[in-house]
């Protein structure tokens, strides 16, 4: 089983916009439309932010959008705020399911 | 809303089986895959394995087949089993829900599992 990759770290200032990227490969990420989200604050349950590639649950701010171009997914964070940082880890979910190691956003 | 709670031993000796149950309030347990998913202290997410509605499973292959994951639908529970666990298997384990075809958009808040002598 493979996991998908991620940056260890991003970083922003407040009001300023993110990205962050998820590669896997044509069998999970490229190969289909299930890639979702995860927000992480210390201590908590994972959050779901974003599925099916670019759709948002209900509640979610619409400051997080999704994005794939390939084999690779885009989380896009516009507006930083302070609350969002929090560690975000990507997921595949179609055949089975893999998670990426996680991103650590730091709001300067 | 459905709210998941794990509970179990937080733990356990080396070489014995970690075993944990979720129990699943505000909703049926049936129509849903249901699942686990580790994390152990400072890394990233593992998932481990599901159970269908129907009792069909399948577990992630790292784990060498040491997984077992059986439901109680009279209870609304579903339960985890892990054989030989060791030190690398000290982790907080999550139960989580999905749709098909879904992410697992419910989770319980989690439990710290400590494997030590």
């Amino acid at each position: 089983q493979s996991a998908l990759t991620q940056p260890a770290s991003v970083s922003g200032s407040p009001g300023q916009s993110i990205t962050i990227s998820c590669t896997g490969t044509s069998s999970d990420v490229g190969g289909y439309n299930y890639v979702s989200w995860y927000q992480q604050h210390p201590g908590k349950a994972p959050k779901l932010m974003i599925y099916e590639v670019s759709n948002r649950p209900s509640g979610v701010s619409n400051r997080f959008s999704g994005s794939k171009s390939g084999n690779t997914a885009f989380l896009t964070i516009s507006g930083l705020q302070a609350e969002d940082e929090a560690d975000y880890y990507c997921s595949s979910y179609a055949t089975s399911t893999f998670f990426g190691g996680g991103t650590k956003l730091t709001v300067l | 809303q459905v709210q998941l709670q794990e509970s179990g031993p937080g733990l356990v000796k080396p070489s014995e089986t970690l075993s944990l149950t979720c129990t699943v309030s505000g909703g049926s347990i049936s129509s849903y895959y249901w699942s686990w998913i580790r994390q152990p202290p400072g890394k990233g997410l593992e998932w481990m394995g599901y159970i269908s509605y129907s009792g069909g499973t399948y577990h992630n292959p790292s784990l060498k087949s040491r997984v077992t994951i059986s439901l109680d639908t009279s209870k609304n529970q579903f339960s985890l089993e892990l054989s030989s666990v060791t030190a690398a298997d000290t982790a907080v384990y999550y139960c989580a829900r999905a749709m098909a075809y879904s992410p697992w958009d419910y989770w319980g808040q989690g439990t710290l599992v400590t494997v030590s002598s």
